[in-house]
Formats: C-alpha cells, structure tokens, sequence
C-alpha cells in the first residue's frame, strides 16, 4: 500500500496569513500514461462529509476559492492557503488515487490564531 | 444538484449485520465509479470498497474481504453496502462516495452526508 504522510499534524495561522501543509507519499503517485500526478485534497469541518478541493494535485475543483492552490509532483505534494479565511478552519487531507487502495493522510487540522 | 444519501446505519452486537444504502440523483448515476469510505469517532478517512459502473470490477481494503459486499443497482440508483461478521474496529460514519467518471484514476468528487455505524455489546 502506498502510505500517505502529512506534515504538520495541525497548524494555527492569523487571519490572512498563509497556511502550508505538505504530504508525502512512499511511492511516486505520477501516472505515465497521461504524466498527471493522482493525488488530492480534501476539507473537512466538523459534522460534515470531506470536500474535495484539489485533484490532479493542482486543480481546483467548481466551486473552490482561488486562495486554495496545490502543486508537487512525484512523492511531494504541497496545500497552500494563501490568505487564511475564517471558514477554513478545518482538516486536511491529501489523497493518493494512483493504486489500490486509494490511501489517505492522517490529516492536517488548520486553527485561526 | 448531486445528492447521495445514505441509510441504514445503526447499533449492531459484533458478529451481527447491517445493509447501507445510498441513494443517488442530480447526474448519470450508471455511468460513475462508487464507493465506500468510513471514519472511526475521532480518527481519519478510509476506503472500504469500490464497484465501477457497471459492477464489473470490485474491490475491497483487506479488513472487510470475506465480509462485506458492495453492489449497485443502477436501474434504482442506488448503491449498497452488505456487512456481515461485524467487528468492534467497524464501527465508523460509512460515506458513500462517487468517483468523477469511471476509470478508477478519480478522486472522489462527490460525497453523502454519512451514516453511522456502531457495533457494540
């Protein structure tokens, strides 16, 4: 199984300020047959389902503010909120679609300091 | 506006049985890979189970096989989840989950609003 490690295990950003959260996956997630790297993201408030923000590993879904962006490619792969919103306190999580099974982070929780 | 809706969740005794379901609208439900993820209370995402869309191909995380079975049917758009020879460690929100097309190289563009699971005596 690819293992999917993410860093930090929580992080506390002022309003406005920029979130990172990395992941690292054990094997490379890059697909040859079309060079896209499976790999996604994934937001998750309390009581409610995951999001999905990112795939591809930087495309964001409909809907997705643009202050969400993700880039990496391989192994390690990058989240950043680039001006950190109220409503995105939550968790992360990236998302490895390249084999089975698709195996998740442990999740990266984002508080408002 | 896609909805998948999930039921049949509840309080089983371990070694007993429960059958989700989700009921799916709002896209072209036959065309789309499903699935089946679960959360333990306080702990991260897992994939439990994935059937393609015309239920060709299906497959399992090791903890369930030989006891859980997925299946479909698209005629009623509708996807379900048999789980037999429950466990403690089962006990989780079961969501269902939709892939984007068909290929199994998706994420998982579309999620329910989970339904609980608790196996307890």
């Amino acid at each position: 199984d690819i293992v999917m490690t993410q860093s930090p295990d929580s992080l506390a950003v002022s309003l406005g300020e920029r979130a990172t959260i990395n992941c690292k996956s054990s094997q490379s997630v890059l697909y040859s047959s079309n060079n896209k790297n499976l790999l996604a993201w994934y937001q998750q408030k309390p009581g409610q389902p995951p999001r999905l923000l990112i795939f591809w590993a930087s495309i964001r879904e409909f809907g997705v503010p643009d202050r969400f962006s993700g880039s990496g490619s391989g192994t390690d792969f990058t989240l950043t909120i680039s001006s950190l919103q109220a409503e995105d306190a939550a968790v992360y999580y990236c998302q490895q679609y390249h084999s089975r099974p698709r195996t998740f982070g442990q999740g990266t929780r984002v508080e408002i300091k | 506006e896609v909805q998948l809706v999930e039921s049949g969740g509840g309080l089983v005794k371990p070694g007993g049985s429960l059958r989700l379901s989700c009921a799916a609208s709002g896209f072209p439900f036959s065309t789309h890979r499903m699935n089946w993820v679960r959360q333990a209370p306080g702990k991260g995402l897992e994939w439990v189970s994935s059937i393609s869309s015309s239920s060709s191909y299906i497959y399992y995380t090791d903890s369930v096989k030989g006891r859980f079975t997925i299946s479909r049917d698209n005629a009623k758009n509708s996807l379900f989840l048999q789980m037999n020879s429950l466990r403690v460690e089962d006990t989780a929100v079961y969501y269902c989950a939709g892939d984007y097309g068909d290929s199994g190289l998706d994420a998982f563009h579309m999620w329910g609003q989970g339904t609980m699971v608790t196996v307890s005596s």
